[in-house]
């Protein structure tokens, strides 16, 4: 059964503290991508990858940081420089992060701060 | 700046009326448009992908439509049902950008 699993589905962070979310891919796509989506807002771009050992930021990169080891792999890491973690976060996949590519998405972590 | 808008954050229907949300883009010289729909705690799931140079396209009860004079995107679920509930989202890529932007979405309500 081919997908996103993101994990965990909740998360807890302490103040000062960096906390990893999980998103594998098992579709053989080329690009992956972190979003996070607040209440009432669109889903706004992290950071993303299109081949592995390569990623750019998005428009809100400031406090998260990613690495892409493997394909199926993207893990994101929340830092204690982001003040307001405080959201929904996405993972999602395209086939080859091309022009007219569809995203496929996980079904997200939600992070709460202690 | 750039922008997207998707009309009023929630709209309510009775079952079986058409439902239109509407998605505005200022700023933009989108080569195509994407809808997805999401439900509460979950990813966005694609729906259809429209092109500049398509007027309309269809699946099923959807239909989506793409005016580049009127930078809007209207989007039609036809004989709603209650399971149609869900925010939907547009998002396009325009020019050379390489990734979505998305709007904040519309969540839909089909009321039995």
């Amino acid at each position: 059964d081919g997908g996103i699993t993101q994990s965990p589905k909740y998360l807890f962070r302490k103040e000062g503290q960096n906390v990893t979310l999980s998103c594998e891919q098992n579709l053989n796509h080329d690009a992956m991508y972190w979003y996070r989506q607040d209440p009432g807002q669109g889903l706004r771009l992290i950071y993303y990858s299109q081949i592995v050992n390569d990623f750019q930021k998005g428009d809100i990169a400031e406090g998260y940081s990613v690495s892409r080891e493997k394909k199926e792999s993207f893990p994101l890491t929340v830092t204690s420089a982001q003040k307001n973690p405080t959201a929904f976060y996405l993972c999602a996949s395209s086939k080859a992060g091309g022009y007219w590519d569809i995203q496929y998405f996980g079904a997200g972590t939600r992070l709460s701060v202690l | 700046s750039q922008k997207i808008e998707q009309n009023s954050e929630a709209l309510n229907i009775q079952e079986g009326k058409t439902a239109t949300l509407t998605c505005n883009y200022t700023n933009y010289s989108p080569a195509y448009l994407q809808w997805y729909r999401q439900d509460p705690g979950r990813g966005p799931v694609f729906l259809l992908l429209i092109r500049e140079n398509e007027k309309e396209k269809r699946k099923e009860r959807l239909k989506v439509t793409f005016d580049t004079t009127l930078k809007q995107s209207l989007f039609h679920i036809t004989a709603s049902q209650p399971a149609d509930s869900a925010t939907y989202l547009c998002a396009l890529r325009a020019g050379s950008a390489r990734q979505l932007t998305f709007g904040s979405g519309t969540q839909l309500t089909v009321l039995p």
